[in-house]
């Protein structure tokens, strides 16, 4: 079956850095493109990034341009998250998500990694 | 950009009851639409893509309908377990963009 782990969350300051990671499996990664979405408590959901299946198209949100960098690993099944310049209001669960087969719905979902931005 | 807008924000109701859920493009998407539940705690689950497919193991009682602007969600006899909150996303192109989301609760 489809497994998404996401890793790599934590606390940092404001001005930081971190790399996320979701390690893949039960699907041909390669396959597939992905997406990195975002969810602050107790809020809705917000789409973050969004990587071709062999890594040559990326797009992403405005409020992320600029300062993530979503890239993905096909040999090791996993996709990641740099993000720099980290700001308070990037404090959420991220959740890294599997496209359909058919559109760029996300057809499965991880369970997320917490990032906390505060000083 | 397309901005997503769903009504109502909340809604109460009864087992048994029909609920529908309204979901709205700025711009027509033409079917590139998909709903989404998050039941509390837990991570989102996709129920309905191209505005009217079911995904695969989703109870019958849900539908997709719409197209261009104005969709709709339908759960045709609210169970207990359908408690959560349902966002509609349009994934036509970036930036992809979800709604704000409808909180579903028994009455």
């Amino acid at each position: 079956q489809v497994q998404l782990v996401e890793s790599g969350g934590g606390m940092v300051q404001p001005g930081g850095s971190l790399r996320l990671s979701c390690a893949a499996s039960g699907f041909p990664f390669s396959g597939y493109a992905m997406h990195w979405v975002r969810q602050a408590p107790g809020k809705g959901l917000e789409w973050v990034a969004y990587i071709q299946y062999d890594g040559n198209n990326k797009y992403y949100a405005d409020s992320v341009q600029g300062r993530f960098t979503i890239s993905r690993d096909n040999s090791k099944n996993t996709l990641y998250l740099q993000m720099n310049s980290l700001r308070t209001e990037d404090t959420a669960v991220y959740l890294c998500a599997k496209t359909g087969r058919s559109g760029w719905f996300s057809e499965y979902w991880g369970q997320g990694t917490l990032v906390t931005v505060s000083s | 950009d397309i901005q997503m807008t769903q009504s109502p924000p909340s809604l109460s109701a009864s087992v048994g009851d029909r609920v529908t859920i309204t979901c709205r493009a700025s711009q027509g998407i033409s079917n590139s639409l998909a709903w989404y539940q998050q039941a509390p705690g837990k991570v989102p689950k996709l129920l309905i893509y191209a505005a009217s497919t079911l995904q695969s193991g989703v109870p019958s009682r849900f539908s997709g309908s719409g197209s261009g602007t104005d969709f709709t969600l339908s759960i045709s006899s609210l169970q207990p377990e359908d408690v959560a909150t349902y966002f509609c996303q349009r994934y036509n192109s970036a930036p992809l963009t979800f709604g704000p989301g409808t909180k579903v609760d028994i009455k």
